[in-house]
């Protein structure tokens, strides 16, 4: 199988840059995808195929990759941002596509 | 409005069966393939598998198989997550949500699923 690791939290004051990251081997190969979930609700899309946006999510989320690192960037953070975050890509084992998910970063406004 | 619609709470106890139903609306059911995550309580997101609605072709998580049925009525555009031999630990919230090869959009409201004896 393959394993996404993110940190469990992250903390930033309003208005500053938060940074979450999502390492896996060789994750420069694969398509990352992000996901915001705030408490009680389902996930919710807001970064596809590493840096693309869906239509109606803010420009303040951006997606980058290094070789081994996604980066999930959120400018100007908004109270209305705290959130688990979690990372997802695909692999194949026994000829299939299978998915995985990060184990999520809480991401805390102070 | 293209959305995922859930079926409601269940409780069971352990050893017996769940089946989850996931209605599609504002699109049909057919041209995307529907995948089922799950839950626990204050955990992450655990992928259980996919289906082609079309085909009817599965395609169960490592650590599902043996236990899941992913079926579909296209006929009523409805997809349905069958789990079996229920445990204490497979108490979670089960979500349906569309595939399109980037990403899961959009994500059922989710079904909770409670396991005890």
């Amino acid at each position: 199988s393959y394993v996404l690791t993110q940190p469990p939290s992250v903390s930033v004051a309003p208005g500053q840059t938060a940074r979450i990251t999502c390492g896996g081997d060789n994750i420069a190969s694969k398509s990352v995808h992000w996901y915001q979930q705030k408490p009680g609700q389902a996930p919710v899309l807001v970064v596809y195929e590493d840096s693309d946006r869906p239509s109606g999510v803010p420009g303040r989320f951006s997606g980058s990759k290094s070789a081994n690192t996604a980066t999930l960037a959120v400018s100007r953070v908004e109270v209305g941002d705290e959130a688990d975050y979690y990372c997802q890509v695909w692999y194949t084992w026994d000829s299939n596509i299978h998915w995985v998910f990060g184990g999520g970063t809480r991401l805390t406004v102070l | 409005q293209e959305q995922l619609v859930q079926s409601g709470a269940e409780v069971k106890k352990p050893g017996a069966s769940v089946k989850v139903s996931c209605k599609a609306s504002g699109y049909s059911l057919s041209n995307h393939e529907i995948n089922w995550v799950r839950q626990a309580s204050g955990q992450g997101l655990e992928w259980m598998g996919w289906m082609n609605p079309n085909t009817g072709k599965a395609v169960y998580g490592q650590n599902f198989q043996g236990r899941v049925t992913m079926t579909r009525d296209t006929s009523i555009n409805t997809a349905y997550m069958e789990l079996s031999d229920l445990r204490s630990e497979d108490t979670a919230v089960y979500y349906c949500a569309r595939g399109r090869g980037v990403g899961f959009d959009p994500w059922g409201q989710g079904t909770l699923v409670s396991v005890s004896s």
